[in-house]
């Protein structure tokens, strides 16, 4: 069974810090990696995606990935209580076996 | 560029009753997927279709459950008959093989309660 795993949180952090966001995931053969938010009673949006070993940044939030290690992890600069929500990691091997992780639930304190 | 659209938004039934939804994907997208997200947690693919094709539906309980495609366009996603545990938001994306990165784009969801 393929897993992917997420901190359930809650994660509180001060409006303006860095909110970090972890995931692992247990399929080597997993090529793409996905974030998403989701707010109470919605449905999640893509925030970012990411193929290859690194960073990739877009405007306040870094995704960073460590294939060696199954590791995928999203950075949140400048935290906003906007950003408070679940965040979902998500993870597929060529567009199958698409798996999403529980959800890690962040907290942004005014 | 319109988003996906799911209906209804919401249904109550009784258990043992039957129930369908309904998608309509984003125009030009190939993919189409079909999500199962049970209170606090993340969502479990139930179906996934290519055109009109099912490409995973290992996670679907058929005994219970059936979905199609027809015309590689809008989907419908049964249960009958429910049970209680079937309560839950089912989601409905779609992606474009143009994405090559997969990116999946989510239709509002049906809230099902199953009483």
């Amino acid at each position: 069974q393929k897993e992917v795993e997420q901190n359930s949180g809650p994660l509180s952090v001060p409006e303006g810090a860095i909110a970090s966001l972890n995931c692992t995931y247990s399929d080597r053969g997993s090529q793409s990696f996905f974030w998403y938010r989701q707010y109470s009673g919605k449905s999640p949006e893509l925030i970012m995606s990411i193929y290859s070993n690194g960073d990739k940044e877009d405007g306040r939030f870094t995704a960073q990935l460590n294939k060696a290690s199954q590791y995928v992890s999203l950075l949140i600069r400048d935290s906003q209580p906007s950003d408070s929500a679940t965040y979902l990691c998500a993870v597929n091997n060529y567009g199958q076996n698409f798996v999403f992780g529980p959800g890690t639930r962040l907290s942004v304190l005014p | 560029e319109a988003g996906v659209a799911q209906s209804p938004r919401y249904k109550i039934i009784e258990k043992r009753q039957s129930v369908a939804f309904w998608c309509n994907p984003i125009s030009g997208h190939a993919t189409l997927y079909w999500y199962q997200q049970i209170l606090g947690q993340g969502p479990k693919l139930l179906i996934q279709f290519q055109n009109n094709g099912v490409v995973d539906d290992s996670q679907l309980p058929k005994d219970r459950f059936s979905a199609e495609r027809l015309k590689g366009v809008d989907s419908t996603l049964k249960i009958q008959p429910a049970k209680l545990e079937d309560s839950a938001v089912y989601l409905c994306a779609s992606s474009s093989p143009a994405s090559a990165d997969y990116e999946q784009y989510f239709g509002p969801g049906t809230r099902l309660t199953v009483t």
